[in-house]
């Protein structure tokens, strides 16, 4: 029974493509994030969401739109895609902003490729 | 600006040694700690939280240590095993809604 799950586990997809990854909690968190981790293992925070509300968003370009329909789920979608957005996308969740008493969940991640 | 530092960057060891990994930070006004492994192509696994109250936690044989004043976490793991081998993560929250994570330690544990 995983607790934040990412789909697709692999995508890769054209330059100038919309593509969408997925996540879902059943932790039953508040506050859900974006991370990207780049080719040297980085990981560095893209957008958090609180009871579905954009709480960050950290001078990502406008091409990615995160959407939080509900406190269980964050979607992101990227429009035309390049070259430089290939790396893996790891989705998250935490009980309150500082991690609560149980520290933030990983999902296992969306490994992009562009081609 | 927060920023958070692991040394070594990779590390090598002989299978049975204790080792022990580092992580700095420079602001120390932190809410939480917290240590990640990361197997090769895989997702971060949680090993432990460390509250800013708190001096350490320890699981089985990890021990983690926090010294807010220093701006210092350490990693202990005790007689360690190839099935360590991994890149250990640290992450600070010293804000709200956000962590902030280490450059990792890449540690390879040698049969």
């Amino acid at each position: 029974d995983t607790a934040v799950s990412q789909t697709p586990k692999y995508l890769v997809t054209q330059m100038g493509n919309d593509k969408s990854i997925k996540c879902e909690q059943n932790l039953g968190h508040d506050t859900m994030y974006w991370y990207k981790q780049d080719s040297k293992k980085f990981l560095k925070i893209m957008f958090s969401y609180n009871n579905k509300e954009l709480i960050i968003n950290e001078t990502v370009p406008n091409r990615f739109s995160p959407k939080s329909p509900d406190k269980a789920h964050l979607n992101l979608h990227i429009n035309s895609l390049e070259l430089g957005d290939s790396a893996v996308y790891f989705c998250a969740s935490s009980q309150g902003g500082q991690g609560g008493v149980y520290g933030y969940t990983f999902g296992s991640g969306t490994r992009l490729t562009v081609v | 600006k927060q920023e958070v530092t692991q040394i070594p960057a990779a590390l090598s060891v002989p299978e049975g040694e204790n080792l022990v990994l580092n992580c700095s930070f420079t602001d120390s006004a932190i809410y939480n700690l917290q240590w990640f492994r990361q197997d090769p192509g895989k997702g971060l696994t949680s090993l432990l939280l460390i509250q800013s109250s708190q001096r350490e936690q320890t699981s089985g044989r990890l021990n983690a240590s926090l010294d807010k004043s220093s701006g210092r976490s350490t990693l202990y793991i005790a007689a360690s095993q190839p099935g360590d081998s991994a890149t250990y993560l640290c992450a600070v929250s010293s804000g709200t809604y956000k962590y902030i994570f280490g450059t990792g330690t890449r540690l390879k544990v040698l049969a």
